[in-house]
């Protein structure tokens, strides 16, 4: 039972250039979330997917794309990146009423 | 929607002394309210939640409070070791975090001195 795994860990990308995060769960959660994380930010979240086929923005959803591929997988892209978009990027996934377990983390530096 | 402040931003005490991390929140309607201990390099970690039935729950050296008049909640560490070193994070779930309502406080740096 590996919980939640993400992948990259690290990445630098170039302005303008594309990449897409994976995540995967093995709990049989329904609910994910891709949360971002800058000092003194605390946790942000982007999107999430309550079920498989459904996503909705979350607090920061601007230059973001997810797709919730099955109940175990939601990737999120980004299509153009941008210098403010260097963060720490977490997945996670919900035993209802709440109980969130979060991923290992992406460190995205766009440069 | 739900809002949730936490203080302090930044707490440091002696090895083998008590901490305490306080946060509001805004929405009535919330009756989750877990914490997250996050280690330097790792994902946020739940160590200990409380449900809006119960005023008090502890597990070990840690232990939550809720006063739900009020709209606050504690989260207490005694006998404090090096290893509780970390940042914490308290949530709430309320109608802003997403299907299941969680939003997060902006998160306590709790420095054990030794």
């Amino acid at each position: 039972n590996a919980g939640v795994t993400q992948t990259p860990k690290f990445q630098v990308l170039k302005t303008g250039q594309s990449m897409t995060l994976q995540c995967a769960q093995d709990m049989n959660h329904n609910s994910m979330y891709w949360y971002r994380q800058d000092p003194g930010m605390g946790l942000r979240l982007i999107y999430y997917s309550a079920s498989e086929g459904t996503t909705d923005k979350g607090e920061v959803p601007n230059g973001y794309n997810v797709s919730r591929l099955n109940k175990r997988e939601f990737s999120l892209r980004l299509e153009s990146a941008a210098p403010s978009q260097t963060s720490v990027y977490f997945c996670a996934s919900t035993r209802p009423p709440g109980e969130q377990y979060f991923g290992p983390g992406t460190r995205l530096t766009v440069t | 929607g739900e809002n949730v402040e936490q203080h302090p931003s930044t707490l440091s005490v002696q090895e083998g002394d008590s901490a305490v991390i306080k946060c509001t929140y805004s929405d009535s309607a919330s009756n989750y309210f877990p914490w997250y201990k996050q280690e330097l390099g790792k994902g946020p970690q739940l160590i200990i939640d409380i449900r809006s039935n119960v005023g008090e729950k502890k597990d070990q050296r840690i232990a939550v409070t809720l006063n739900k008049t009020a709209k606050h909640f504690s989260l207490h560490i005694t006998e404090t070791q090096p290893e509780d070193s970390a940042v914490y994070f308290c949530a709430a779930s309320g109608t802003g975090g997403g299907a299941d309502g969680l939003t997060f406080g902006k998160g306590t740096h709790l420095i054990i001195q030794p």
